[in-house]
């Protein structure tokens, strides 16, 4: 149980576009999902989470208009970065909890794989 | 603020038991985790802990938390290749549940 699927897992593209990364509970209801930024060697940066319903609280020095989150159903959440440059090349990971009640941990989907030529 | 911290390297035999340490730094922390991240993959949840607990076990892996020094660990009996990877401890305070990080100890496994 506690599966999130997350796609793509890999993408290039060239700089300018815009891509959209999906992440799903594939069987739980996530109320909160949250959305990750990891670098080379390092550990997992919170960019936002992502409320059903309700926008998206963004964690400082993430641009907003840049990141743009949507979460419009309970096990649905997608993550679009607009206008892509070869810095916001990095692996994105997201993460859903369970709307249950109690201490429900974070799940993780495998993470999206980010190039910007 | 609060703080995680764990050792970047951890090189241990094959059979042998592994035990990776953290420390953090907040004591109204609820509930800490740990997490294994194996190479270009997510992370998958190995197993948490209540703050009111003492230890945790579920086969080969044993979580200790000593909640009056803020350390807690986890051990691996029997390590084996495949345990190879890099573990994160984190841990929760809020009813946002969001997680603060360690740097993750990567886990190397000698033949």
């Amino acid at each position: 149980g506690a599966v999130v699927s997350q796609h793509p897992s890999w993408v290039i593209c060239k700089s300018g576009t815009s891509v959209k990364i999906e992440c799903r509970s594939l069987d739980f209801q996530a109320t909160t999902m949250f959305w990750y930024r990891q670098f080379p060697k390092q550990s997992l940066m919170l960019m936002a989470t992502s409320n059903e319903g309700s926008k998206a609280t963004y964690e400082q020095g993430v641009e907003k208009d840049k990141f743009l989150i949507n979460h419009a159903s309970l096990t649905l959440s997608t993550l679009t970065v607009t206008s892509a440059h070869p810095e916001d090349s990095s692996f994105y990971i997201c993460s859903a909890r369970n709307t249950g009640t109690g201490n429900q941990p974070q799940h993780f989907g495998d993470g999206t794989r980010l190039s910007i030529l | 603020g609060e703080d995680v911290e764990q050792s970047l390297f951890l090189s241990v035999r094959e059979g042998d038991s592994s035990v990776i340490n953290c420390t953090y730094t907040d004591s109204s922390s609820t509930y800490l985790y740990w997490y294994k991240q194996e190479p270009g993959a997510g992370l998958q949840l190995l197993t948490y802990i209540f703050s009111n607990m003492d230890m945790k076990q579920d086969q080969r892996l044993t979580v200790l938390l000593n909640k009056k020094d803020k350390h807690l660990s986890l051990r691996i009996a029997d390590t084996q290749t495949g345990d190879s990877a890099i573990y994160f401890c984190a841990e929760t305070m809020d009813s946002n549940y969001q997680l603060i990080w360690g740097a993750g100890t990567k886990l190397i496994i000698k033949p």
